[in-house]
């Protein structure tokens, strides 16, 4: 079935870092992709999305690329600030089975000044 | 506008007890959808309602638990009797009446049973 794998956090970078929060998957078809964000005490937020190979979310400073051939979307950010602290999941959206997302396990990112 | 709201934030219970978590949608969203994260692990699909008819419920665990959504607007997910094992951050999320629309959460209850 679909899955989608994440890598393992926590992650803890200085503010100013480059972020990468590798994310692969498993899926029948072509999912549409997407990152969730949930903030400390608040719900899940879409970040970005990519509904089809080689499109580009991008969002709040954040990207990711639908790469097909390598079946990743990674997600990105140049220069991470305190703000950006939160658990960031990974998800996909079969082409072929109904409404549900398919998430990761999550990555905790904690920034520092 | 309001978001989805959900209640309680926290129930802590002891195995066997019953619990209900009420999950209000955005205002006019069809669609309604439970998830579950059990801890360190990925958050997992439930069920999914659009108005009141459940349209697909292939993620609920088993019978223990009873989903509703009468009169197509708040919905309900009973936990009856209650297990270790069913600890957990329980989200819900509604969104309009497309697919590919967004779907917005909540912010979960968090389940303990002891």
């Amino acid at each position: 079935g679909d899955s989608v794998t994440q890598m393992e956090g926590p992650v803890t970078l200085s503010e100013e870092a480059f972020l990468t929060i590798n994310c692969t998957y498993t899926a029948t078809g072509y999912p549409s992709l997407f990152w969730y964000v949930q903030y400390p005490g608040e719900g899940l937020q879409l970040l970005l999305k990519a509904t089809k190979a080689d499109d580009k979310g991008s969002n709040k400073g954040f990207e990711a690329t639908y790469r097909k051939e390598t079946t990743s979307f990674h997600l990105e950010k140049g220069s991470v600030q305190v703000s950006d602290s939160a658990v960031y999941f990974c998800a996909l959206k079969s082409s072929n089975s109904g409404y549900a997302l398919n998430f990761g396990k999550g990555t905790s990112l904690l920034v520092t000044p | 506008e309001a978001g989805v709201t959900q209640f309680p934030s926290h129930s802590v219970i002891e195995k066997g007890q019953t619990v209900t978590l009420r999950c209000d949608p955005i205002s006019g969203h069809d669609n309604l959808y439970w998830y579950r994260r059990v801890m360190g692990k990925e958050i997992k699909f439930l069920l999914h309602f659009v108005k009141e008819s459940k349209q697909d419920e292939s993620g609920m665990p088993n019978n223990r638990f009873l989903a509703e959504r009468t009169g197509g607007t708040y919905s309900t997910l009973k936990v009856q009797p209650a297990e270790l094992e069913d600890s957990g951050v329980y989200f819900c999320a509604s969104s309009p009446g497309q697919r590919t629309n967004e779907q917005f959460f909540g912010p979960g209850t968090r389940l303990t049973v002891l």
